[in-house]
């Protein structure tokens, strides 16, 4: 398990793109990286997942340079209802203990 | 489809009480089992995974421990509760691929008194 290293907080204003970077300078070959969003007093919702260069669906991007020790998550066009914790995880094995790091606040205001 | 339930949402307990949460999954089988405890203000902490029935692994020690009697069944145990053991509890799950996400229930917010 690749340690992760995000901000840990970050402020945008609604309608403005966001974007979250996280490091893991130490991801092993078979590692695919996993975002997962968390709003108070609920368990944490996967977002989004990739190994190498972009991932879309409905809700975020995320972008993986060739070298992979590093990730952006990329959330268009925020609204107040995307204030919550991102999480970052570099793993690569079900079944292994999957340690989730402090994570990054989002505040979006109007 | 897949879920997982959890309960209770709430519970209040005395300390030194004992303490039993469970989480099912359906719609799965041999699910990877994990639990998760967040303080107030506080990022996750892995308590317990499980990648089978009678598998435990532990990866805080405390005096909480974590049984798995069935497939789908994950049970969080104490014998007598500390006051630090109060926080918001999460069961999850996972499928055994190695990029298989993390699914979490919808937790148990537990105060120690």
């Amino acid at each position: 398990l690749a340690k992760t290293t995000q901000p840990i907080s970050m402020d945008s204003y609604e309608g403005q793109e966001v974007n979250i970077t996280c490091s893991h300078n130490n991801i092993a070959t078979n590692d695919y990286i996993t975002w997962y969003q968390q709003f108070p007093s609920q368990g944490p919702r996967f977002i989004i997942q990739g190994y190498k260069t972009k991932v879309t669906n409905e809700v975020a991007s995320l972008f993986i340079p060739a070298d992979r020790k590093s990730s952006t998550l990329s959330l268009p066009r925020v609204s107040l209802s995307d204030t919550a914790v991102y999480y970052c995880l570099a793993t690569n094995q079900a079944g292994t203990a999957l340690i989730f790091g402090k994570g990054t606040t989002l505040s979006v205001s109007s | 489809s897949q879920t997982i339930h959890q309960w209770p949402a709430t519970l209040v307990q005395p300390v030194g009480s004992p303490l039993s949460l469970e989480c099912t999954v359906e719609g799965t089988s041999n699910p990877n089992l994990y639990w998760y405890r967040q303080a107030a203000g506080r990022g996750l902490q892995l308590l317990f995974y499980s990648v089978g029935i009678g598998q435990i692994s532990s990866e805080v020690p405390q005096n909480l421990s974590a049984s798995r009697p069935q497939d789908r069944q994950f049970i969080l145990s104490s014998k007598k509760l500390l006051l630090s053991d109060s926080g918001f509890y999460l069961c999850a799950w996972s499928g055994g691929l190695i990029n298989s996400p993390l699914h979490f229930g919808n937790g148990t917010r537990l105060t120690v008194t």
